[in-house]
């Protein structure tokens, strides 16, 4: 599973309010990713890290921003949320030049309401 | 932009039965995923390839380059297979993924 962790796994809350999400690896990968999933979209990317505060959009950034201080952690932040921003929330990291496979955290449903 | 589209949406077949998912893109890639996703369950790694065909255990992906088309196959098809399956383009240079909305599959025993 490439050691990696997202929490909270499940979130509540009001329009808004600021969320952060935060995903956590433990194996020194360089590329990190935040993708939403919903259906009938499948999964969307928001943003990504190629590295220590460097980051990029997505398809599907606004409403959304990143930071990445070190290379462990990638947090997702969404600033106020809105009710369009009610998903599945995966992290992902790319594997090493050998592999460029993508292994996925195990998610967090953010409700909001 | 890379389109992704998978066919058919939504499969279900008797245990046993040989299984074809199929994947089209738009835009020339770097590399094909697939990925499958468990009910209410996280999202792992099948395959990345990038030409060919690879083989794992009852599952067997290949990739057409010329046509832009790849497909995924599941042989002896057993309950534990029902998940939903997902392929993903990777573009040239920044390997970012664009998704087909994934093919749900129930194999029924």
């Amino acid at each position: 599973d490439a050691g990696i962790t997202q929490s909270p796994r499940h979130k509540v809350t009001e329009t808004g309010t600021p969320v952060t999400l935060r995903c956590h690896q433990t194996e020194n990968h360089r590329y990190m990713y935040w993708y939403r999933q919903d259906p009938g979209h499948g999964l969307r990317l928001i943003h990504y890290s190629y590295g220590v505060k460097d980051t990029d959009k997505g398809e599907v950034s606004d409403g959304y921003s990143v930071s990445r201080s070190k290379t462990e952690d990638f947090l997702l932040t969404l600033e106020s949320a809105t009710s369009s921003q009610t998903s599945v929330y995966f992290c992902a990291i790319r594997g090493q030049a050998s592999s460029y496979e993508q292994y996925f955290g195990p998610g967090t449903r953010l409700t909001v309401t | 932009k890379n389109e992704v589209e998978q066919s058919p949406q939504n499969l279900t077949a008797q245990e046993g039965e040989f299984i074809t998912i199929n994947c089209s893109y738009s835009v020339g890639i770097s590399a094909l995923h697939w990925l499958q996703q468990h009910p209410g369950g996280g999202i792992v790694s099948l395959f990345m390839l990038s030409s060919g065909k690879k083989k794992h255990g009852r599952l067997i992906a290949t990739i057409n380059i010329q046509e832009k088309h790849s497909s995924l196959h599941i042989t002896a098809s057993h309950p534990r297979d029902s998940a939903v399956y997902i392929c993903a383009a990777a573009n040239f240079g920044n390997e970012k993924l664009t998704f087909g909305t994934g093919t749900r599959l129930t194999i029924i025993p």
